[in-house]
């Protein structure tokens, strides 16, 4: 079975700082997409960032980009620049490719950003 | 821009009432999920539902609870008889069907949830 494992409960970032969050997983599937999705305190899930597992180049949006190390089950997500808006809880998330696949979730990173 | 519609944003219910939760999926999506999350725990699977029936559902989805695509444009999540347990955040989240028609994105598109809290 597909696991998600995220090491760090709660992580903190001084403003204008980066921050990396870890998330490691567990799969036999060669393809699989793999999510960070932010969930502010209005509850609602953001997708930050994907990756598709086939793609070698990491995936970048603006500030956000990921380190996918396949072979190790990897997947860590690194804010740059860090902004007040970005405190939130960060879950990592695995889905097999495919039509109609369950996301499989991680326990969540709580990130808090210091002015 | 698109997005997915869930009603009620908050419900307050008494045990043993029956609670039906209301999505609308963005209009071109073909599968649907229910999520849950306790407060402070993970996201939790609930069932995915594709052509009029469900593809897949967890343990938690037992038989008090049952999901409809009435209209073609809502998908409703039917808790029958509410336990305490039940309180919790649900999310609804669509996707569609890939180009490749077996193949997708990948992405979920969620709603902002329905909280659901069984006194």
């Amino acid at each position: 079975a597909q696991t998600v494992t995220q090491s760090q409960p709660e992580m903190s970032v001084q403003e204008a700082e980066t921050v990396t969050l870890s998330c490691t997983y567990d799969t036999s599937e060669s393809d699989y997409y793999l999510f960070w999705y932010k969930q502010p305190p209005s509850r609602q899930m953001i997708l930050v960032i994907r990756q598709e597992a086939y793609k070698q180049q990491n995936a970048t949006e603006n500030r956000f980009s990921v380190n996918f190390q396949k072979a190790a089950k990897s997947f860590s997500l690194k804010i740059s620049d860090s902004q007040l808006g970005d405190a939130a809880m960060y879950f990592c998330a695995y889905r097999r490719a495919g039509n109609n696949r369950k996301l499989i979730w991680g326990l969540g990173t709580s990130l808090a950003v210091n002015p | 821009e698109p997005e997915v519609t869930q009603t009620p944003s908050h419900q307050v219910t008494q045990m043993g009432q029956e609670v039906i939760l209301r999505c609308v999926p963005i209009s071109n999506h073909l599968y649907f999920y229910w999520y849950r999350q306790i407060l402070g725990q993970k996201v939790e699977f609930l069932v995915s539902f594709y052509n009029n029936e469900i593809s897949e559902k967890s343990e938690i989805f037992d038989d008090q609870f049952s999901v409809e695509r009435p209209d073609g444009s809502n998908f409703t999540l039917k808790i029958r008889s509410t336990k305490l347990e039940d309180s919790a955040m649900y999310f609804c989240a669509s996707t569609k069907r890939g180009l490749a028609g077996n193949m997708n994105t990948g992405e979920l598109f969620f709603g902002e949830g329905s909280r659901l809290t069984v006194l």
